[in-house]
Formats: C-alpha cells, structure tokens, sequence
C-alpha cells in the first residue's frame, strides 16, 4: 500500500515569510509525528497526534510553530515568520495505534530553505 | 537521561566486507524498544528492525544481523558480505515507557560501500 506522503517535497522561502507544511499518513494509522532533521542539531521530535488532538508538543521550538490535523487524517505544520536557522528537513512518520511501541513508519521529507 | 550514542560518525568499507554499527543506550526505564532506520540518499527513513527490552534474542535477516546486549546497553547491526546499495545513514534509536510516543535518534554512521 502507499506510504508517507509529504508535499512539498522541497521549499525555498524568504525570511518573514509563513511556510506549511503537509503529511498524509499511510491510510488507516492513527497516530502522527512530526520531526525535523538539520545539520547542527540531528533528528528531533517536533509532535505527536493521536486521532486530531495533540497529546505532545514539547518539541515545538517556538510558537511560530504549530501544528494541526483534521479528519484523523492529514495534517499540515505551519511556520510564521520564518528564520534561517528554520532550515531543515521536516520529516512526517506514522503509526498504526496509540500504543507507544508502534513502529513509526517515515515519509520522504519536506527540505525547507529560508533565505 | 535517555540517551543514544553512535560513535561512528563515517565508515567506508569495499564490497563484500562486513561491517558493524555500533549503537549505545542510556534509559532508566526497564521496559523500552531499540529500533533501526536506514536513510538512503532519497532521504528516506526506511524501517529496519525493532527489538524490545524483554527480547535479548539475536536475529539475522538475510544480510543483516543485530545484537542485543542489555548488560552493555548495545544494540549493535551487521551487515555481511556489503554492497554499494547498503550506501546509506543508519540512525539508532530509542523509545521509552516514559517519553512519551517519541523517538530519540542517535546521529547516525554514514556508510559507504565501495567497489
């Protein structure tokens, strides 16, 4: 069956400028994160869904980020007023159920570039 | 803390060698799940095993072949007989009763198989 999708898959935008960011789980799987990749600081974990709501944020690095997800289903990362130091790849996983143990299954990736 | 140490930044190696990636943990928790994801040029993680704390089984599949030792904290992956396709970053990586659904990641081995 498909996997992760993720879209776009590369992103070049101008400092101030809002940027979204949009995962689409692999059908059927519950739960959703979301992590970023950058040289400096490796792969971090950014947040969690499980269903629409967001049980663990605490990796969100300011609130000129933010998340949602709609339909249990797609979701969409949101950066305001974006930053050099926002470049990265942001990566989208998911599983199948709310157990912590689940395999997180990872999609290709969104490359951000802010200029 | 919990933590995930890879201290192989880069290993090169000519087909047909093998190789070992060495992965070292730290978690208080008794009850965790040890993972490894390959990230191919392509950018993306490609789920390779899970094992979990319980389970100091060994296990090979095909090429591969992970070793599990608790009383080390190791989780260290063999690839046999090497190919230029197994050319990737591999990551290691971590979750805990107590951290939540996220992963933690070491910083991963470039490999590179030569011809």
């Amino acid at each position: 069956g498909a996997g992760v999708s993720q879209s776009p898959s590369n992103k070049v935008t101008e400092k101030g400028k809002d940027v979204e960011l949009r995962c689409d789980p692999i059908s059927g799987h519950t739960a959703l994160y979301w992590y970023r990749q950058s040289l400096g600081q490796g792969l971090e974990f950014l947040i969690y869904f499980q269903g629409n709501s967001a049980p663990d944020k605490s990796g969100l690095p300011s609130d000129r980020f933010s998340a949602e997800r709609t339909g249990g289903s797609v979701s969409t990362l949101t950066i305001q007023r974006t930053q050099q130091e926002d470049s990265a790849v942001y990566l989208c996983a998911s599983s199948q159920s709310r157990g912590w143990t689940d395999t997180q299954y990872f999609g290709p990736g969104t490359r951000l570039t802010v200029l | 803390a919990q933590k995930v140490t890879q201290a192989q930044t880069e290993i090169s190696v000519v087909e047909k060698e093998d190789v070992t990636l060495d992965c070292v943990y730290e978690t208080r928790d008794t009850t965790y799940y040890l993972f490894w994801y390959k990230q191919p040029p392509s950018g993306e993680l490609v789920f390779l095993i899970r094992r979990n704390s319980f389970d100091e089984q060994n296990e090979i599949s095909g090429r591969y072949s992970w070793n599990f030792q608790k009383s080390t904290s190791s989780f260290n992956f063999t690839i046999t007989a090497s190919q230029v396709v197994d050319s990737a970053v591999y990551f290691c990586a971590l979750i805990f009763t107590g951290g939540g659904n996220k992963l933690t990641f070491g910083t991963g081995t470039q490999l590179k198989v030569e011809l």
